[in-house]
């Protein structure tokens, strides 16, 4: 079993729809947890960074983080077509050794 | 990008042929990592550095090793390439390291082929 559970998608939404991404993890001591997006032909970029449980807002992107069922979530309001990348999930706990977990992506496309 | 720069970008060599990729960064962060991107696999980390001259193994080691003589660059050789090497190398900073407030941050990537 891996670490971290992502739903490669795709996923096609069209422009204005609301977008969850999910993850799911089986290590109880992961304890911050990140959503990184990834353009075509590019590294990964940063988006949400959340430490333990509950949301946290940044403009049209929610992080939900629910550590009792082991479950993230990334929600995307008012889906824009420049929203189109692969969204990763990434977690990491307070004692690794310098490492993070990350999903295997999750490819959206939005539709104008 | 937090300030790093990969090289080459893309590459074609033949297995069993030595290889070396570059990772510059102008952050002076203190922790360096290198990972591999493959279908199905996601993100695994190969090596990292955790100030120079220091570096330990990752998930997927094996057939890898690592430099890091300044605190800017980090090479990352694969000592004999082989076809299962073929894949896409991101290097990534970080200012502290891992059970704190700091995000990684990636380069570009390198898109590695071994014929």
């Amino acid at each position: 079993q891996k670490e971290v559970e992502q739903d490669p998608g795709p996923l096609s939404v069209p422009e204005g729809a609301i977008v969850s991404l999910n993850c799911t993890y089986s290590n109880s001591a992961f304890q911050y947890f990140m959503w990184y997006r990834q353009y075509s032909r590019k590294g990964p970029e940063l988006l949400m960074y959340t430490y333990s449980s509950g949301n946290k807002e940044d403009g049209r992107f929610t992080a939900q983080v629910d550590k009792s069922s082991k479950y993230i979530s990334l929600f995307i309001r008012d889906s824009q077509p420049s929203d189109s990348a692969t969204y990763l999930c990434a977690m990491g706990d307070q004692t690794g050794a310098n490492n993070l977990f990350f999903g295997t992506g999750t490819r959206l496309t939005v539709i104008p | 990008d937090a300030g790093i720069t990969q090289s080459p970008r893309h590459k074609v060599t033949e297995t069993g042929t030595p290889v070396t990729l570059r990772c510059h960064q102008t952050e002076n962060h203190r922790y360096m990592y290198w990972y591999r991107q493959d279908p199905g696999h996601g993100l695994r980390l190969i090596h990292y550095s955790y100030g120079v001259k220091d570096t330990d193994k990752g998930e997927v080691s094996d057939g890898y090793s690592v430099s890091r003589s300044k605190t800017e660059d980090f090479l990352l050789t694969l000592e004999s390439a082989t076809s299962s090497q073929t894949s896409v190398y991101f290097c990534a900073s970080r200012v502290r390291g891992q059970g704190t407030n700091s995000p990684l941050h990636f380069g570009n990537g390198t898109r590695l082929t071994v014929t």
